[in-house]
Parts: structure tokens; C-alpha cells; sequence
């Protein structure tokens, strides 16, 4: 069956460092994959799309690699702050759903320590 | 930009009540998107319009479940005799259409519904 993982446990670290989140998934050729990122309470916010044929993409303090080969995406985001803290989602868009459904993992709770 | 806003953000009812939640999308996004989450999970897929046309239900939309979007703006999501099971977060997402390329959703807060 169709299978997306993030990491359930939160992810601790340290202001400055870099955080890495990770997302696996099986039995899906997703086209493209997005990261969200969600505070309690609130709806998820779109950080970065990134497509089959790339590699890797970025933005500010952010990166996300998709590699389809592991059939996994990272994200980094580096020189963390408090701010950043939240949880992160990532999500699939297949050809199978004509690339507008998006099927999310379960996110991974990040906390950033000063 | 206004961004997606969706109304109740709370909803407390009876179990066996009907609900009906209310989502405005970003004006020029002819594409939206309705999602459940629970507590833990990420969101769920559950249909999308594009414009006035409701194109793709998910299983998890039973039959007490509709949604409309009549004009192609805004959208409700109903939800009839209530069960426990109902309770989530009910998410309104919206997005443009460029032609079979995935698009970035926009989401609101939510409405958060509580079943009695």
C-alpha cells in the first residue's frame, strides 16, 4: 500500500545548527513533492515544490533534496532559530491524482532551543 | 492578498446535528480543496472543485458528507447526524490552475469541530 513517513518523533536542536527533516515514501511516483510548514492551531503554509526531474531546490535558509531513486526528500534548514520551530509536513502530488490531490505525511515536530 | 479564510474557525455540536462550514479562497484561485486532520496526522484528502465542477471525491467523503461551490467562489462543507468520528480539523485549501502542473495550495485556519 501507498506509504509516506516522516520522522514521528520531534526533532530537537540547538539555535545555529542545522536542522534536517526527512520523508519516505513507497509504492508512489510522485511528480512532485512539497513541503508545509504548520504552528498549532493554524493551517499548513507552503514553503518549497520541488519537481521528479530536480534534484534540488532552495531558498533563503531553506533546502529540499528528492531523490526518487531512495524514494526520499530531505529538508534542510540551516543556522536554525526559535522561530522555526513548528512541525513540517511533507506532501506527494502523482500523476494518478492528476497532480492537484496532495497526500501528506504526518509531519515532524521541530523545536529549536536558544 | 487576503488569503483563504474559513468560517466557524470553532464548532461545537451534538452528536447527530448537522454542520455546515463555510471557505472563501484567494479570488483568483479557481481551484479548492477541502482536507480533514487529526490530532497527529496530516491532512486527508477529501475533494476539490475546479471553478463550479466538484472533480474527485475521497472515499473518506460518505454520504452524509456534500460539498458545493455554486458560483465557483466560495464553498460549504455539510456534514449530517454528526458522529464522534467527525471530530477534526477541517481544512479549505485553494490554488491556481496552470494547466497539469502542481501548484502550491493556500490553506486557511480551519474550522475545528467537536462532537458532543
Amino acid at each position: 500500500s501507498q506509504k509516506i513517513e516522516q520522522n514521528s518523533e520531534a526533532l530537537n536542536i540547538q539555535e545555529g545548527k542545522t536542522a534536517t527533516l526527512t520523508c519516505n515514501y513507497t509504492n508512489y511516483s510522485p511528480a512532485y513533492l512539497q513541503w508545509y510548514r504548520q504552528d498549532p492551531g493554524r493551517g499548513p503554509v507552503f514553503l518549497l515544490l520541488i519537481r521528479e526531474n530536480e534534484k534540488e531546490k532552495r531558498k533563503e535558509r531553506l533546502k529540499v533534496t528528492f531523490d526518487t531513486t531512495l524514494k526520499q526528500s530531505l529538508f534542510h534548514i540551516t543556522a536554525s532559530q526559535p522561530a522555526d520551530s513548528a512541525t513540517y509536513l511533507c506532501a506527494l502530488a502523482s500523476i494518478s491524482g492528476g497532480y492537484n490531490k496532495l497526500i501528506f505525511g504526518a509531519g515532524t515536530r521541530l523545536a529549536v532551543h536558544p | 492578498d487576503t488569503g483563504v479564510s474559513q468560517d466557524p474557525r470553532h464548532k461545537i455540536t451534538k452528536r447527530g446535528q448537522n454542520v455546515t462550514f463555510r471557505c472563501d479562497p484567494i479570488s483568483e484561485h479557481n481551484r479548492l480543496y477541502w482536507y480533514r486532520q487529526t490530532l497527529g496526522q496530516g491532512p486527508e484528502f477529501l475533494t476539490y472543485f475546479q471553478n463550479e465542477a466538484q472533480l474527485e471525491k475521497s472515499r473518506l467523503l460518505s454520504d452524509r458528507f456534500s460539498a458545493e461551490r455554486p458560483k465557483g467562489s466560495f464553498s460549504t462543507l455539510e456534514i449530517q447526524r454528526t458522529e464522534q468520528g467527525d471530530s477534526a480539523m477541517y481544512l479549505c485549501a485553494s490554488s491556481l490552475d496552470d494547466f497539469g502542473n502542481n501548484q502550491p495550495q493556500h490553506f486557511g485556519d480551519g474550522t475545528r469541530l467537536s462532537i458532543l
